[in-house]
């Protein structure tokens, strides 16, 4: 059974401080996605990684993939209140199926 | 219009009720899905259709029943439901043949009485 593990699933962490999401998947994919979603809101795309050793930047957020660890990392710098939010890891597993973690909810204390 | 469109944007049906949600996407997608989201599980994939036609009915009871009349618009009729089925139900859009990510729609909060 294809599983995608997320951890932690819950983070309350202070402002100023760095932290990483980490994103486990049990089957071979080269393709992952990271998902934002704020509360009562639906998900917006943050990151695609589409090769092994893939890093993306956007502002305080980087993500990476790993495709021989089956490892995707979301790591956080300097985190700021605006970054509370549900983060999810997706992984393409092919015929068009998208399978998603179960989520980090992430909430920064000022 | 842009994006992916989703209406009704809340519903609450009986048990005995038949309904529909509606999706549309205008970002030139030939792929579109519905995900469902609940407070206890992670977003399961419900429903593909690539290129107008469906890929993936993900184990869904047959209450659920889809329908893509074009690679614009995606439907979910709704019909006997249980009230453990409600949920924020989401549709997305993409590029068929694993191109890109998704582009999800604001979700049809849905409650069964």
């Amino acid at each position: 059974e294809l599983k995608v593990e997320q951890n932690p699933l819950f983070l309350s962490m202070q402002e100023g401080k760095n932290y990483t999401i980490y994103c486990n998947y049990s089957t071979t994919s080269d393709r992952l996605y990271w998902y934002r979603q704020d509360p009562g809101k639906s998900l917006e795309s943050l990151f695609v990684l589409l090769s092994n050793g893939a890093v993306k930047q956007e502002g305080r957020l980087m993500a990476s993939l790993d495709t021989k660890a089956r490892l995707s990392t979301l790591h956080i710098t300097a985190a700021v209140h605006d970054l509370s939010a549900t983060y999810f890891c997706a992984v393409d597993i092919g015929d068009d199926k998208i399978i998603f973690g179960k989520g980090t909810r992430l909430h920064i204390l000022p | 219009e842009t994006g992916v469109t989703q209406t009704p944007r809340h519903l609450v049906m009986g048990m005995t009720n038949k309904k529909s949600l509606k999706c549309e996407q205008h970002l030139g997608h030939n792929a579109m899905y519905w995900y469902k989201q609940s407070a206890k599980k992670p977003l399961e994939l419900m429903f593909v259709y690539s290129l107008e036609e469906r890929v993936e009915n993900n184990s869904v009871p047959s209450r659920f029943s889809p329908e893509c009349p074009n690679s614009s618009h995606l439907f979910l009729h709704l019909h006997t439901l249980q009230p453990e089925d409600s949920a924020l139900y989401l549709c997305a859009s993409s590029h068929a043949r694993r191109v890109g990510e998704l582009f999800f729609g604001e979700g049809s909060r849905l409650t069964v009485l």
